[in-house]
């Protein structure tokens, strides 16, 4: 079990540029999530999928944010044409999927937009 | 709406001083309540899971209780490497998968 595990770590960028983000889940996982956490706050939810299948999406995820997990393993969170408002951690999880198992995070990638 | 509302937003301890950290939810049928632990720049890490009222979970120093309406994480003789924000969340009703987390507890831990 190696964790789950988010690429790159720290991104900074200028507003207006697309950014993309990578997360390889624990490798029996079938659930993966995209939280985004910003200072004092909770983990707000973004969207999850159950294998390659997007099952919902957050009123948070704008038309400029778009996952995917083409072939049921890594997933990418990608945002397009980007606002300082995205500055934030954006956290992965991955679940076993069985009955009310725990999500299992990354350690984050913390974009900043400037 | 479902709703998790941790509180205090903010605690100091001394050493060894006990206390304890609540989670209230409004959930309807709620599936599963999570604890998880989160230290600065990284991510949540998963403490406890509670299924039902009455149910206990305990590690270390920490001790996890669940009622209808809320759950308190317990911090016995606390010491600083305890020091972190710990998070609450629930898994929303059936029909979805997603969990809904609280803005957390800030704990800090004085030698």
């Amino acid at each position: 079990d190696t964790g789950v595990s988010q690429d790159p770590r720290h991104k900074i960028t200028k507003r207006g540029q697309n950014v993309t983000f990578r997360c390889d889940p624990i490798s029996e996982h079938n659930r993966l999530y995209w939280y985004r956490q910003t200072l004092g706050q909770g983990p707000e939810f973004l969207t999850y999928f159950q294998n390659e299948a997007q099952l919902e999406k957050s009123r948070l995820l704008s038309d400029r944010f778009s996952a995917e997990r083409p072939k049921g393993s890594f997933s990418t969170l990608e945002i397009q044409r980007t606002e300082q408002g995205d500055s934030a951690m954006y956290l992965c999880a991955s679940s076993l999927g069985q009955g009310n198992s725990p999500l299992h995070f990354g350690n984050g990638t913390r974009l900043t937009v400037t | 709406e479902d709703q998790v509302t941790q509180s205090p937003e903010a605690l100091r301890l001394q050493e060894g001083e006990s206390s304890s950290l609540n989670c209230s939810y409004t959930v309807s049928g709620l599936r599963g309540l999570f604890w998880y632990r989160q230290d600065p720049g990284k991510g949540p890490e998963f403490l406890f899971t509670l299924y039902s009222a009455g149910e206990e979970k305990e590690k270390e120093r920490l001790k996890a209780t669940l009622t209808k309406k809320e759950s308190f994480l317990h911090i016995t003789a606390p010491k600083p490497e305890d020091s972190a924000t710990y998070l609450c969340a629930v898994q929303a009703p059936s029909g979805t998968y997603k969990y809904i987390f609280g803005t957390g507890t800030r704990l800090k831990v004085l030698a």
